[in-house]
């Protein structure tokens, strides 16, 4: 069973950027594919982006494109998901979750990470 | 990219009762390579993550309660909470994960007690 824990809470200002972590255990990171969602208050779920470790090249979301970037560190289990030019309604719940191999649907989530983005 | 559609937006039910929610892709999820659909559900309680129900439209995550269900091929699915309890009192979202395509959410569908 997959167990993923991410970093703490941020607070950032419009214009910076922000990087939440995920660190993975229980499974094989290499070949466990991690994916980024995120959340607005009240809202609904948005799809960022995922990778796969061992095969490198992270997929994004048209909408995220150019703004994100998701990163993996094989030796530490550790995804990373970096946003830059914050904006106000970059502020939500940001999770990390994994792919489950047979099911290829998100089967573990992380606990989530608030980002807010304030002047 | 996909867009997918979810129905009602909420809906209130008595418990014990049945409750089913309706998702739709604007394309077809279903892969003739493996003849499956790369529809999920999940369920979310306030201040939690989203919890895996279903998978490949129907099969059961382990440990889900059989009284939930998925059902649908192609374009339309459906949840069905079959004798609904408190404790299924959530936000429930469906999502196509159709390779290559990225992964899609639904809106979103509140379920509450009547």
């Amino acid at each position: 069973q997959v167990q993923l824990v991410q970093s703490g809470a941020e607070v950032k200002k419009p214009g910076s950027s922000v990087k939440v972590s995920c660190k993975a255990s229980g499974g094989t990171f290499s070949t466990t594919g991690i994916s980024w969602v995120r959340q607005a208050p009240g809202q609904g779920l948005e799809w960022m982006g995922s990778l796969v470790a061992l095969f490198g090249t992270p997929n994004y979301a048209q909408t995220m494109q150019g703004r994100v970037s998701i990163t993996a560190d094989e030796s530490t289990s550790t995804a990373s998901m970096e946003l830059s030019s914050l904006r106000s309604e970059d502020t939500a719940v940001y999770y990390c979750a994994s792919v489950g191999p047979d099911k290829a649907a998100l089967d573990f989530w992380g606990q989530g990470t608030l980002v807010t983005v304030s002047s | 990219d996909i867009v997918m559609a979810q129905s009602p937006d909420s809906l209130a039910v008595s418990l014990g009762e049945r409750a089913t929610i309706n998702c739709k892709s604007s394309q077809s999820i279903f892969s003739n390579s493996n003849n499956k659909n790369y529809l999920a559900w999940y369920q979310q309680k306030p201040g939690q993550p989203p919890k895996l129900l279903i998978y490949w439209a129907s099969t059961r995550e382990s440990g889900v309660p059989d009284r939930f269900s998925g059902s649908g091929s192609g374009t339309d699915f459906t949840l069905t909470i079959s004798s609904l309890q408190a404790e299924d009192v959530a936000v429930y979202y469906c999502q196509q994960y159709y390779p290559t395509r990225g992964f899609t959410f639904g809106p979103g569908t509140k379920v509450d007690i009547k």
